[in-house]
Protein backbone atom coordinates (compact mmCIF):
# COMPACT_ATOMS: atom_id res chain seq x y z
CA UNK A 1 0.00 0.00 0.00
CA UNK A 2 0.81 3.49 -0.10
CA UNK A 3 3.31 4.97 2.68
CA UNK A 4 3.45 8.96 3.06
CA UNK A 5 6.21 10.57 4.82
CA UNK A 6 6.17 14.06 6.71
CA UNK A 7 8.43 16.48 7.46
CA UNK A 8 9.59 18.27 9.54
CA UNK A 9 6.71 17.21 12.76
CA UNK A 10 7.19 20.67 14.08
CA UNK A 11 7.98 24.13 12.92
CA UNK A 12 8.44 27.26 14.60
CA UNK A 13 8.77 30.40 12.57
CA UNK A 14 8.39 34.20 12.57
CA UNK A 15 5.28 36.12 12.28
CA UNK A 16 5.39 37.28 8.16
CA UNK A 17 8.48 34.77 7.31
CA UNK A 18 7.28 31.74 4.99
CA UNK A 19 7.14 28.25 6.09
CA UNK A 20 7.44 25.02 4.07
CA UNK A 21 6.38 21.50 4.78
CA UNK A 22 7.42 18.25 2.64
CA UNK A 23 6.01 14.82 2.09
CA UNK A 24 6.99 12.09 -0.37
CA UNK A 25 4.79 9.37 -1.06
CA UNK A 26 5.39 5.53 -2.25
CA UNK A 27 2.98 4.57 -4.66
CA UNK A 28 2.91 5.78 -8.43
CA UNK A 29 -0.77 5.31 -8.20
CA UNK A 30 -1.61 8.10 -6.07
CA UNK A 31 -3.08 10.88 -8.05
CA UNK A 32 -4.51 13.86 -5.77
CA UNK A 33 -2.81 14.91 -3.02
CA UNK A 34 -4.56 17.18 -0.65
CA UNK A 35 -3.43 18.98 2.43
CA UNK A 36 -5.44 19.66 5.68
CA UNK A 37 -5.32 22.42 8.49
CA UNK A 38 -6.08 20.96 12.04
CA UNK A 39 -6.82 23.17 14.65
CA UNK A 40 -6.78 22.09 18.22
CA UNK A 41 -10.37 20.45 18.78
CA UNK A 42 -11.39 21.07 15.39
CA UNK A 43 -11.97 19.26 11.95
CA UNK A 44 -8.83 18.93 9.14
CA UNK A 45 -10.26 21.03 6.96
CA UNK A 46 -8.63 20.97 3.35
CA UNK A 47 -6.81 24.34 2.60
CA UNK A 48 -5.64 23.08 -0.83
CA UNK A 49 -5.50 20.54 -3.03
CA UNK A 50 -3.07 19.01 -6.57
CA UNK A 51 -3.98 16.89 -9.19
CA UNK A 52 -1.16 14.61 -10.42
CA UNK A 53 -1.06 16.50 -13.57
CA UNK A 54 -0.40 19.92 -12.62
CA UNK A 55 3.24 20.87 -10.92
CA UNK A 56 1.83 23.82 -8.86
CA UNK A 57 -1.00 25.09 -7.81
CA UNK A 58 -1.69 28.64 -5.45
CA UNK A 59 -4.05 30.18 -3.68
CA UNK A 60 -3.20 33.49 -1.83
CA UNK A 61 -0.32 32.68 0.69
CA UNK A 62 -0.56 29.41 -0.14
CA UNK A 63 1.04 27.10 -2.83
CA UNK A 64 1.52 23.52 -3.30
CA UNK A 65 4.06 21.75 -5.56
CA UNK A 66 4.36 18.59 -6.78
CA UNK A 67 7.33 16.29 -8.30
CA UNK A 68 6.00 13.59 -9.54
CA UNK A 69 9.03 12.15 -10.43
CA UNK A 70 10.56 12.40 -7.27
CA UNK A 71 6.99 11.30 -5.91
CA UNK A 72 7.32 14.62 -3.46
CA UNK A 73 5.14 17.27 -2.23
CA UNK A 74 4.89 20.63 -0.56
CA UNK A 75 2.98 22.81 1.14
CA UNK A 76 4.32 26.62 0.84
CA UNK A 77 3.11 29.72 3.49
CA UNK A 78 3.99 33.00 2.64
CA UNK A 79 4.29 35.71 5.08
CA UNK A 80 2.86 33.71 7.51
CA UNK A 81 0.07 34.69 10.42
CA UNK A 82 -0.32 33.97 14.35
CA UNK A 83 -3.54 32.13 12.87
CA UNK A 84 -1.85 29.77 10.40
CA UNK A 85 -0.62 28.13 13.63
CA UNK A 86 -2.53 24.46 13.38
CA UNK A 87 -1.57 21.28 12.78
CA UNK A 88 -0.93 20.34 9.03
CA UNK A 89 -1.52 17.17 7.22
CA UNK A 90 -0.77 15.81 3.52
CA UNK A 91 -1.68 13.17 1.83
CA UNK A 92 -2.02 11.09 -0.98
CA UNK A 93 -4.85 9.32 -2.74
CA UNK A 94 -6.00 7.13 -5.84
CA UNK A 95 -9.60 5.26 -5.77
CA UNK A 96 -11.11 7.45 -3.09
CA UNK A 97 -7.91 5.64 -0.85
CA UNK A 98 -6.31 8.41 1.48
CA UNK A 99 -2.88 8.17 3.22
CA UNK A 100 -2.04 10.88 5.57
CA UNK A 101 1.27 11.76 6.73
CA UNK A 102 2.18 12.03 10.33
CA UNK A 103 1.38 15.91 10.85
CA UNK A 104 3.28 19.02 11.20
CA UNK A 105 2.76 21.39 14.42
CA UNK A 106 2.96 24.79 12.92
CA UNK A 107 3.47 27.88 15.60
CA UNK A 108 3.96 31.25 14.01
CA UNK A 109 5.60 33.50 16.63
CA UNK A 110 4.00 36.96 16.28
CA UNK B 1 -25.00 22.98 2.11
CA UNK B 2 -24.78 21.25 5.35
CA UNK B 3 -21.34 19.35 5.76
CA UNK B 4 -20.34 15.97 7.66
CA UNK B 5 -22.47 15.82 10.83
CA UNK B 6 -21.13 13.33 13.71
CA UNK B 7 -22.78 12.40 16.99
CA UNK B 8 -21.69 12.76 19.86
CA UNK B 9 -19.43 14.63 20.40
CA UNK B 10 -18.35 13.70 23.63
CA UNK B 11 -18.53 9.89 24.81
CA UNK B 12 -17.00 9.26 28.39
CA UNK B 13 -17.78 5.73 29.05
CA UNK B 14 -16.30 3.27 31.98
CA UNK B 15 -14.19 0.00 30.10
CA UNK B 16 -16.58 -2.85 28.71
CA UNK B 17 -18.93 -0.95 27.89
CA UNK B 18 -20.66 -0.53 24.64
CA UNK B 19 -20.66 3.12 22.38
CA UNK B 20 -21.94 4.07 19.25
CA UNK B 21 -21.22 6.68 16.70
CA UNK B 22 -23.03 8.08 14.15
CA UNK B 23 -22.09 9.83 11.01
CA UNK B 24 -24.62 11.75 8.44
CA UNK B 25 -21.95 12.42 5.25
CA UNK B 26 -22.47 15.35 2.57
CA UNK B 27 -25.59 14.79 0.91
CA UNK B 28 -24.33 13.14 -2.61
CA UNK B 29 -21.49 11.60 -1.38
CA UNK B 30 -21.31 7.72 -1.97
CA UNK B 31 -18.05 6.94 -0.53
CA UNK B 32 -18.03 7.04 3.07
CA UNK B 33 -14.99 6.67 5.99
CA UNK B 34 -14.42 6.29 9.52
CA UNK B 35 -11.09 7.53 10.94
CA UNK B 36 -9.16 6.53 14.14
CA UNK B 37 -7.31 9.99 15.23
CA UNK B 38 -5.41 9.64 18.28
CA UNK B 39 -3.70 13.29 20.12
CA UNK B 40 -0.68 13.89 17.96
CA UNK B 41 -1.57 11.74 14.68
CA UNK B 42 -2.57 12.01 11.42
CA UNK B 43 -6.16 9.78 10.53
CA UNK B 44 -6.09 6.31 10.94
CA UNK B 45 -8.66 4.25 8.32
CA UNK B 46 -10.94 2.27 9.71
CA UNK B 47 -13.40 1.53 7.46
CA UNK B 48 -13.96 2.77 3.48
CA UNK B 49 -17.93 2.76 2.11
CA UNK B 50 -19.21 2.58 -1.63
CA UNK B 51 -22.35 3.20 -1.04
CA UNK B 52 -23.69 0.60 1.32
CA UNK B 53 -20.66 -1.88 0.45
CA UNK B 54 -17.97 -1.42 2.77
CA UNK B 55 -15.04 -2.14 0.67
CA UNK B 56 -11.82 -1.53 2.86
CA UNK B 57 -12.72 -2.60 6.73
CA UNK B 58 -9.07 -4.49 6.83
CA UNK B 59 -7.83 -2.15 9.44
CA UNK B 60 -11.43 -2.35 11.59
CA UNK B 61 -10.71 -4.36 14.47
CA UNK B 62 -13.33 -6.85 13.66
CA UNK B 63 -13.57 -8.72 17.47
CA UNK B 64 -14.87 -5.81 18.85
CA UNK B 65 -15.79 -2.98 16.02
CA UNK B 66 -18.77 -3.06 13.66
CA UNK B 67 -19.93 -0.84 11.42
CA UNK B 68 -22.49 -0.20 8.88
CA UNK B 69 -24.46 1.92 6.42
CA UNK B 70 -27.65 0.87 5.63
CA UNK B 71 -29.84 2.91 2.72
CA UNK B 72 -26.20 4.12 1.75
CA UNK B 73 -26.12 7.17 3.52
CA UNK B 74 -26.19 7.15 7.44
CA UNK B 75 -23.65 5.31 9.06
CA UNK B 76 -22.99 3.96 12.40
CA UNK B 77 -19.98 2.74 14.26
CA UNK B 78 -20.06 0.45 17.16
CA UNK B 79 -17.58 -0.27 20.05
CA UNK B 80 -18.60 -3.02 21.97
CA UNK B 81 -16.51 -3.86 24.43
CA UNK B 82 -14.96 -0.45 24.89
CA UNK B 83 -10.99 -0.80 26.05
CA UNK B 84 -8.97 1.60 27.74
CA UNK B 85 -6.93 2.12 24.17
CA UNK B 86 -9.94 2.89 22.48
CA UNK B 87 -9.52 6.34 24.20
CA UNK B 88 -9.20 8.76 20.65
CA UNK B 89 -11.31 10.90 18.03
CA UNK B 90 -13.43 9.19 16.16
CA UNK B 91 -13.89 10.77 12.41
CA UNK B 92 -16.20 10.65 9.64
CA UNK B 93 -15.74 11.69 6.27
CA UNK B 94 -17.14 11.74 3.07
CA UNK B 95 -15.55 12.37 -0.45
CA UNK B 96 -17.81 13.71 -3.78
CA UNK B 97 -17.28 12.18 -7.18
CA UNK B 98 -14.29 14.76 -7.79
CA UNK B 99 -12.32 13.15 -5.04
CA UNK B 100 -12.22 15.72 -2.44
CA UNK B 101 -12.56 14.48 1.19
CA UNK B 102 -14.34 16.58 4.02
CA UNK B 103 -14.46 15.40 7.78
CA UNK B 104 -16.79 15.53 10.24
CA UNK B 105 -15.74 17.80 13.54
CA UNK B 106 -14.94 13.79 15.14
CA UNK B 107 -16.25 12.23 18.14
CA UNK B 108 -13.76 11.99 21.27
CA UNK B 109 -14.26 9.40 23.37
CA UNK B 110 -12.58 8.58 27.05
CA UNK B 111 -12.80 5.33 27.93
CA UNK B 112 -12.17 5.11 31.81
Amino acid sequence: GENVEQHPSTLSVQEGDSAVIKCTYSDSASNYFPWYKQELGKRPQLIIDIRSNVGEKKDQRIAVTLNKTAKHFSLHITETQPEDSAVYFCAASYSNQFYFGTGTSLTVIP
Amino acid sequence: EAGVVQSPRYKIIEKKQPVAFWCNPISGHNTLYWYLQNLGQGPELLIRYENEEAVDDSQLPKDRFSAERLKGVDSTLKIQPAELGDSAVYLCASSSNTGELFFGEGSRLTVL
